[in-house]
């Protein structure tokens, strides 16, 4: 397994701002995952992060909404832009450390918009 | 259609008890992997326990054990000798197809379940 970390755990913003959410992985990962959890929900996939190019969205969310970046192996970013009340979720780094390995998640971050 | 079915939004068991959490799914790609996340309060996701749609025996690990009934297309969740650490919510995920690629990461998952163990 990895040690995922996610920053910051929790974060209480107004809206119109934007949050960047960190996750770092303790060791080289090729596949790097975020979801989101919307209160009461199940858990959907944003966007593929891919190493030295830009994110794959998945139907629903673009990139300006959530910008990604992945500058390396063991590092990326995801940001909310111009955050309203419904984008108060929990967000989720994934990451895949081989291909019959499940994905692993880090701690998540619990983000309230008010 | 709902990809992923967990019907029982709440359930509740008994200290040192046995429980079975149901999932059903919906596929029509003939290679695709079952998996269980628990995710407590606090908000993590925890891999439990991994199926493949190829392997030929249900899958264990420690107290927890997977009913895989391929036909019937369910992955029941057994969690054996109920602790109260186990009171969390319980996530069904299937991934589909066999190829490595981007979509790869993509896990369909279900409502859940949220599991009550009481002393």
């Amino acid at each position: 397994s990895a040690v995922i970390s996610q920053k910051p755990s929790r974060d209480i913003c107004q809206r119109g701002t934007s949050l960047t959410i960190q996750c770092q992985v303790d060791s080289q990962v090729t596949m790097m995952f975020w979801y989101r959890q919307q209160p009461g929900q199940s858990l959907t996939l944003i966007a593929t992060a891919n190493q030295g190019s830009e994110a794959t969205y998945e139907s629903g969310f673009v990139i300006d909404k959530f910008p990604i970046s992945r500058p390396n192996l063991t590092f990326s970013t995801l940001t909310v832009s111009n955050m309203s009340p419904e984008d108060s979720s929990i967000y989720l780094c994934s990451v895949l450390l081989g291909p019959n390995s499940p994905l692993h998640f880090g701690n998540g971050t619990r983000l309230t918009v008010t | 259609a709902q990809k992923i079915t967990q019907t029982q939004p709440g359930m509740f068991v008994q200290e040192k008890e046995a429980v079975t959490l149901d999932c059903t799914y919906d596929t029509s790609d003939p290679s695709y992997g079952l998996f269980w996340y628990k995710q407590p309060s606090s908000g993590e996701m925890i891999f439990l326990i991994y199926q493949g749609s190829y392997d030929q025996q249900n899958a264990t690990e420690g107290r927890y054990s997977l009913n895989f009934q391929k036909a019937r297309k369910s992955a029941n969740l057994v969690i054996s000798a109920s602790q109260l650490g186990d009171s969390a919510m319980y996530f069904c995920a299937m991934r589909e197809g066999k190829r490595l690629g981007t979509s790869y990461g993509k896990l369909t998952f279900g409502q859940g379940t949220i599991l009550t163990v009481h002393p």
